[in-house]
């Protein structure tokens, strides 16, 4: 595709609930990041994909969240339990390479009520 | 520990003049650095990346940054504003040295660029 696209654009969920946010890269692109937003911070890295597997979820908060990309291309991060302080914008990029400029999507903006 | 720091909430300047949006990092290895844009309702766009070479790089809309490792700064920098750069602009370092051979980014905290006409 053009762009890294996510679905949905926005999310509202209640509390307990599960979602999941569909991140799909840039045609070709190996790595793929997801990066949670906060309001009126920068962007926290969450997780790293190389391919089909994560090579990094050091940023992942807690077992609640967990993040898949079983073909090589598309991912989805997944949160069980959603609590109130998951409200965020979750933002997935992706680059060619490990080394080369990521391009982000749009977001998806997460709210837990 | 591993940071970057955009001292200045917001910056205006009036369409025309010159602009500069601050940021300073802490790294223990060697940084890369980037800026990013992201204007309202859209996703953060590449405006340019230092990884080594010439201090002063340019990028995308006609900015441009200055490395400085003494200082441990890159400043964005454009030589004449306008009312469509108006955006939250962020700061972003990778640490060689702990990033593991991949774009794993700290962000700062973003800074609001108003051009006034």
């Amino acid at each position: 595709g053009a762009g890294v696209s996510q679905t949905p654009s926005n999310k509202v969920t209640e509390k307990g609930k599960y979602v999941e946010l569909r991140c799909d890269p840039i045609s070709g692109h190996t790595a793929l990041y997801w990066y949670r937003q906060s309001l009126g911070q920068g962007p926290e890295f969450l997780i790293y994909f190389q391919g089909t597997g994560a090579a990094d979820d050091s940023g992942l908060p807690n077992d609640r969240f967990f993040a898949v990309r079983p073909e090589g291309s598309v991912s989805t991060l997944k949160i069980q339990r959603t609590e109130r302080g998951d409200s965020a914008v979750y933002l997935c990029a992706s680059s060619s390479g490990p080394n080369t400029e990521a391009f982000f999507g749009q977001g998806t903006r997460l709210t837990v009520v | 520990a591993q940071s970057v720091a955009q001292p200045e909430d917001q910056v205006n300047v009036a369409e025309g003049n010159p602009l500069t949006v601050k940021c300073t990092y802490s790294v223990s290895g060697n940084p890369y650095l980037f800026w990013y844009v992201q204007y309202p309702n859209r996703g953060l766009q590449f405006l340019l990346k230092y990884i080594t070479g010439d201090n002063l790089v340019k990028g995308s809309y006609g900015f441009e940054a200055e490395f400085n490792k003494s200082q441990t700064s890159f400043h964005l920098k454009k030589p004449s504003a306008l009312v469509s750069d108006s955006a939250l602009y962020f700061c972003a370092v990778r640490d060689l040295l702990f990033s593991g051979g991949y774009n794993k980014l700290i962000f700062g905290a973003g800074t609001r660029l108003a051009v006034h006409p």
